[in-house]
């Protein structure tokens, strides 16, 4: 099946910092992906969909200057998280939706452990 | 507003028989279902899908079957094994264009467990 990669797989910062994580579609190009946060024992919720050489498009309730997106080529998305506060701690987990296959299906990567001291 | 719901958050099956997880959406503009199957601290991985036009997909030892009318779709897991053990999402999408295109709606997710 398609890969995808995630990098870092967890990090530790302190408050006040920003952290990148990258995710990479390494064998099919996405011209969108999409970015998910779990919290322990939930579902996954859409934070935002990374759209190739346009804006993200936020869901309701997140907080666009504070989780930064770039989709800078049809394998790269990068999402920010900008002065990273203890509540942002979380699992963060990217999907890029393989168009040129078989079926429109999203596959993850293998997903980011945030930790803010 | 959930949309679409496992209802069932817990699943114990034994080894060799059949496992069933059930998954129910409100929104009928959902067109495309997927399962995902998931380990703790790793993202999901993707098992078999089946688009609206379609009431049944099998793949090996998995078949999604959809019922449209009572908004219900299944994933069967015939014979279960102890590698099965892991939590399943179910996940439904729209296609007919629009903001909504795409994106992926999870329900609460099932954790299966078949013991040996």
């Amino acid at each position: 099946g398609a890969v995808v990669s995630q990098h870092p797989s967890r990090v530790i910062c302190k408050s006040g910092t920003s952290v990148k994580i990258e995710c990479r579609s390494l064998d099919f190009q996405a011209t969108t992906m999409f970015w998910y946060r779990q919290f322990p024992k939930k579902s996954l919720m859409l934070m935002a969909t990374s759209n190739e050489g346009s804006k993200a498009t936020y869901e309701q309730g997140v907080e666009k200057d504070k989780f930064l997106i770039n989709h800078a080529s049809l394998t790269l998305s990068t999402l920010t998280v900008t002065s990273a506060h203890p509540e942002d701690s979380s699992f963060y987990i990217c999907s890029a939706r393989d168009i040129g296959g078989p079926s429109d299906t999203q596959y993850f990567g293998p997903g980011t452990r945030l930790t803010v001291l | 507003d959930q949309q679409v719901k496992q209802n069932s958050p817990s699943l114990s099956v034994q080894e060799g028989r059949i496992s069933i997880l059930n998954c129910d959406y409100t929104n009928s503009m959902f067109d495309y279902f997927l399962w995902y199957k998931k380990y703790p601290a790793e993202g999901p991985t993707f098992l078999i899908s089946i688009s609206s036009i379609k009431d049944k997909n099998e793949d090996g030892r998995f078949t999604v079957f959809l019922n449209k009318s009572a908004k219900h779709l299944s994933l069967h897991i015939v014979p279960s094994q102890p590698g099965d053990s892991a939590v399943y999402f179910c996940a439904a999408s729209a296609h007919a264009g629009g903001t909504s295109y795409g994106k992926l709606t999870f329900g609460q997710g099932t954790i299966l467990t078949v013991h040996p």
